[in-house]
């Protein structure tokens, strides 16, 4: 099984500030990897799938890159409805998440 | 739309029902997975397994108590998870993928809270 394992646990930050989540594979991936929000009592929103397209809908703060092993979601201008809790996904080989980065301010 | 629906409640040992009613698509286009994603209390997430062409794909991990099912007739797929125990208790959802290179999960339903408890 393929593990993902997300840093940082928590991140703190203001509104309007830059928040760079990461998340690592435990084997290659290539660029099967998806980012999705999840605010509290609701279904996860899928943000970014290819490591790096946009779902529909996503605004263009949220950036994902990377490929293989290393991956980060970007988020320029953290806005009050970004708050909440974000995990990857690989797709590669089977599915995996990763452990979530609870994002507060 | 994806929705789920099931009892809330299960007995130790027994069997997890649950079924994902789907609108707005159909579920025997090739184009589209249909599968089961659940969450723990507090915890993350965990893909159960999936559907494609009426062909089930599941975890390794649960594969031997998962079994899964397509109702054209209505437009549902089920999730059936046996011998259950206190660490099945969870959010279970459903939710919409792409075809078997696409994974990722793009539609959910809101997710139904299942709690294992005699």
């Amino acid at each position: 099984e393929i593990v993902m394992t997300q840093s940082p646990a928590t991140l703190s930050v203001s509104p309007g500030e830059r928040a760079t989540l990461s998340c690592r594979a435990s084997q290659g991936v290539a660029t099967n990897l998806a980012w999705y929000h999840q605010k509290p009592g609701q279904a996860p929103r899928l943000l970014i799938y290819g490591a790096s397209t946009r779902a529909t809908g996503v605004p263009a703060r949220f950036t994902g890159s990377g490929s293989g092993t290393e991956f980060t979601l970007t988020i320029s201008s953290l806005q009050s409805e970004d708050f909440g809790l974000y995990y990857c996904q690989q797709y590669n080989n089977w599915q995996t998440f990763g452990q979530g980065t609870k994002v507060d301010i | 739309q994806l929705q789920e629906s099931g009892p809330g409640l299960v007995r130790p040992s027994q069997t997890l029902s649950l079924t994902c009613s789907v609108s707005g698509d159909s579920i025997t286009s090739s184009h589209y997975s249909w599968g089961w994603v659940r969450q723990p209390p507090g915890q993350g997430l965990e893909w159960i397994g999936s559907v494609n062409s009426g062909r089930p794909y599941a975890t390794p991990s649960l594969r031997g108590r998962i079994a899964m099912s397509v109702d054209t007739s209505k437009n549902q797929f089920s999730l059936n998870l046996n011998s259950v125990t206190a660490t099945d208790t969870a959010v279970y959802f459903c939710a919409r993928s792409g075809g078997l290179a696409d994974w990722y999960f793009d539609i959910w339903g809101r997710g139904t809270l299942v709690t294992v408890s005699s």
